[in-house]
């Protein structure tokens, strides 16, 4: 299985902030990288996917990079509610699998 | 819009079995994937294994074969996870999200299971 590691582990942010979350795969995954935000009690919610493609409705200020084995995400200026953990997924090979997550919080 | 609707919270005990429906709208259910997550709280995220509506063709992460069995009722437009031979390792909320490919868009609210006696 592709094993993705994901870093930091979690990560305080003032308001206006600018964040950076990293993920490395064991092996490439040829872009095929989703970032996702999950709040407290919800379901994730899909941010990035192909790596750097915005999904429909997601602010700007979110955005993904990266190639072959290592990705990262940037939120340009925190907001009280970008708030929650964010995950990668590596859609590449099965079977799927998360990076463990990073939590971020408003300081 | 596409609507995932996931069957409430189980209470279930050791040893027993417990079946998870996800009811969608919004888009053509048989001719797309769907795939079931699983998720401890306070942990990640692992992908349990996807079903074509289409055909009730499968895949599953090697991990989950033989606790998880996937099918889907193409009339009501849902899909099934049957959970065997249950634990308290298999407490964890469950999620159905469709596609079965890259990435998820789209994701049910979640159903939480608890194995206790």
């Amino acid at each position: 299985d592709i094993q993705m590691t994901q870093s930091p582990p979690s990560l305080s942010a003032s308001l206006g902030e600018t964040v950076s979350i990293e993920c490395r795969a064991s092996e490439d995954i040829y872009s095929n990288l989703a970032w996702y935000q999950q709040k407290s009690g919800k379901s994730p919610q899909l941010l990035i996917y192909y790596a750097s493609s915005l999904q429909d409705g997601v602010p700007s200020r979110f955005s993904g990079s990266g190639s072959g084995t290592q990705y990262s995400l940037k939120i340009s200026g925190m907001q009280p509610e970008d708030e929650g953990v964010y995950y990668c997924l590596q859609g590449s090979k099965y079977p799927y699998t998360f990076g463990a997550g990073t939590k971020l919080e408003l300081k | 819009q596409v609507k995932l609707q996931q069957s409430g919270a189980e209470l279930v005990k050791p040893g027993a079995s417990v079946k998870l429906s996800c009811k969608t709208s919004g888009y053509t259910f048989s001719t797309s994937y769907m795939s079931w997550f699983k998720q401890i709280p306070g942990q990640s995220i692992e992908w349990i294994g996807m079903i074509y509506a289409g055909d009730g063709g499968t895949g599953y992460n090697q991990k989950f074969k033989g606790k998880a069995t996937l099918t889907v009722d193409t009339s009501s437009s849902t899909a099934y996870m049957d959970l065997s031979s249950l634990t308290t390792e298999d407490s964890a909320v469950y999620f159905c999200a469709r596609g079965g490919a890259n990435w998820f868009a789209y994701w049910g609210q979640g159903t939480l299971v608890t194995v206790s006696s």
